[in-house]
């Protein structure tokens, strides 16, 4: 079964730039344009920032981008604000399997 | 406005079910699937399955076949989620989900999520 890696932890500093990857362990990320982004503050439901790799939903600020080469895909947000602040969950479809990452920490300095 | 309601927290003895609720409004219900979404505390989400509510197919991911069961009424927009023979580590945060007909490709509206706890 494939799964996503993510790094546990990421931190910038107000309005720098923070980029946080999300890599297959197969061929899936690179095979499917399925990948989507989650932001979920503390205490929350999760909250949809990027799908199929780099669309914005409605309402979503455009410092939140998508983008993947081979295996890897990754969520940059720029000008970083505090309410940035939050987990944030890589998910990927396969065809027939949901896989999320296991989330990564985003701290704002 | 799109909107996902989800029942309220739930504390159940091992061995009992539940049943989790999640009422849609703001769109035609039938033309958007609803996923469940797992976070035990302090853990990732952990993606369920689908139910097609159009169709009514449920799709298990492989780690919740057997115990769990997706339904539906679509007379009041409502998808179901039941867990039967709950154990300790059914212990989490329960979250639907909306997602495309055609299958779970993203997710775009959630419910606030329901809390089930078991213990003895």
């Amino acid at each position: 079964q494939s799964a996503l890696t993510q790094p546990p932890s990421a931190s910038g500093s107000l309005g720098q730039s923070v980029t946080i990857s999300c890599t297959e362990t197969s061929s899936d990320v690179g095979y499917y344009n399925y990948v989507s982004w989650y932001q979920q503050r503390p205490g929350k439901a999760p909250k949809l920032m990027i799908y199929e790799v780099n669309k914005r939903p409605s309402g979503v600020p455009d410092r939140f981008s998508g983008s993947k080469s081979g295996n890897t895909a990754s969520l940059t947000v720029s000008g970083l604000q505090a309410e940035d602040e939050a987990d944030y969950y890589c998910n990927s479809y396969t065809g027939s399997v949901v896989v999320f990452g296991g989330g990564t920490k985003l701290t704002v300095l | 406005q799109v909107q996902l309601v989800q029942s309220g927290s739930e504390l159940k003895k091992p061995g009992a079910s539940v049943k989790v609720s999640c009422k849609a409004s703001g769109y035609t219900f039938t033309t958007c699937s609803i996923n469940w979404v797992r976070q035990a505390p302090g853990q990732g989400l952990e993606w369920m399955g689908w139910i097609n509510t159009n169709i009514g197919n449920p799709t298990y991911a492989q780690d919740f076949t057997g115990r769990y069961v997706f339904s539906l009424d679509t007379s009041v927009s409502t998808a179901y989620l039941q867990i039967n023979n709950v154990k300790a580590e059914d212990t989490a945060v329960y979250y639907c989900a909306r997602g495309r007909l055609g299958g779970p490709y993203y997710f775009d509206y959630w419910g606030q999520g329901t809390l089930v706890t078991v213990s003895s």
